[in-house]
C-alpha cells in the first residue's frame, strides 16, 4: 500500500538542530523527497535521496534513510527562524503514473 | 528556464457556482502535469494527472474534472462547487526524461474558498 506518515508539529529554538521524521510503506520507492512549504506558497524541493543511499548531506541539511525500517529523516543544523514552514516527505511511485505520495506534513516552528 | 503559473491566486465562490482554475508551464515540452488539493490542516491529495494532451487520469472520485487542451496548459473545473471543495489547489509539473527521478515542481497555488 501507499502511505506516508509524519508527526504534525515540531518546535525548536533558534540555533538548535531540528529532526523531522517520516515513515513510508512502499518498499519499491526509488527516490524519496523533502519539500518545504512556506505560508501561502507552493512547495519547494529541498533535497532528495536515492533508495540505495543511507545518507545525503547538503549544507545544513542531512537526510538519513533506513530502508529496512522504511524510515526517512531530515536534520536541519543551526535552525533559523526562516526555516519555519511545513515540511513534506514524499515517496516516488514508479510506473506510468510517476506519482509522488506525500506525507501529511510537519509544521516546524522556530522560536527566537 | 522553466516556470509554472497558476491563476487566480485567490478565489471566493458561492456553493453551486462553476469553477475554472488554470495552470501553465513555460520552458519545457511534454511535461507530466498534476493537480493537488491541500485542505486546511491536511496533507496533499493528488486529484488528477496528465501525461499528454487530452490524457487525464483521476485519482479521487469527486465533482471536479480536469482538461489539458494544450501541451503546457492544465485546467481544473467544476460545474457546481461544494463547501468541501474549499482548499489550496496546487499544480505541479514533471519533466519528461528517461530517468526514473520523479521530482515535481510546484506552482504558487490557488486559495479557493466556497461559501
Amino acid at each position: 500500500g501507499e502511505d506516508v506518515e509524519q508527526s504534525l508539529f515540531l518546535s525548536v529554538r533558534e540555533g538548535d538542530s531540528s529532526v523531522i521524521n517520516c515513515t513510508y510503506t512502499d518498499s519499491s520507492s526509488t527516490y524519496l523527497y523533502w519539500y518545504k512549504q512556506e505560508p501561502g506558497a507552493g512547495l519547494q524541493l529541498l533535497t532528495y535521496i536515492f533508495s540505495n543511499m543511507d545518507m545525503k548531506q547538503d549544507q545544513r541539511l542531512t537526510v538519513l534513510l533506513n530502508k529496512k525500517d522504511k524510515h526517512l529523516s531530515l536534520r536541519i543544523a543551526d535552525t533559523q527562524t526562516g526555516d519555519s514552514a511545513i515540511y513534506f516527505c514524499a515517496e516516488s511511485i514508479n510506473g506510468a503514473t510517476n506519482k509522488l505520495i506525500f506525507g501529511t506534513g510537519t509544521l516546524l516552528a522556530v522560536q527566537p | 528556464s522553466q516556470t509554472i503559473h497558476q491563476w487566480p491566486a485567490t478565489l471566493v465562490q458561492p456553493v453551486g457556482s462553476p469553477l475554472s482554475l488554470e495552470c501553465t508551464v513555460e520552458g519545457t515540452s511534454n511535461p507530466n502535469l498534476y493537480w493537488y488539493r491541500q485542505a486546511a490542516g491536511r496533507g496533499l491529495q493528488l486529484l488528477f494527472y496528465s501525461v499528454g494532451i487530452g490524457q487525464i487520469s483521476s485519482e479521487v472520485p469527486q465533482n471536479l474534472s480536469a482538461s489539458r487542451p494544450q501541451d503546457r496548459q492544465f485546467i481544473l473545473s467544476s460545474k457546481k462547487l461544494l463547501l468541501s471543495d474549499s482548499g489550496f489547489y496546487l499544480c505541479a509539473w514533471k519533466p519528461l526524461t528517461i530517468r526514473s527521478h520523479n521530482e515535481q515542481f510546484f506552482g504558487p497555488g490557488t486559495r479557493l474558498t466556497v461559501l
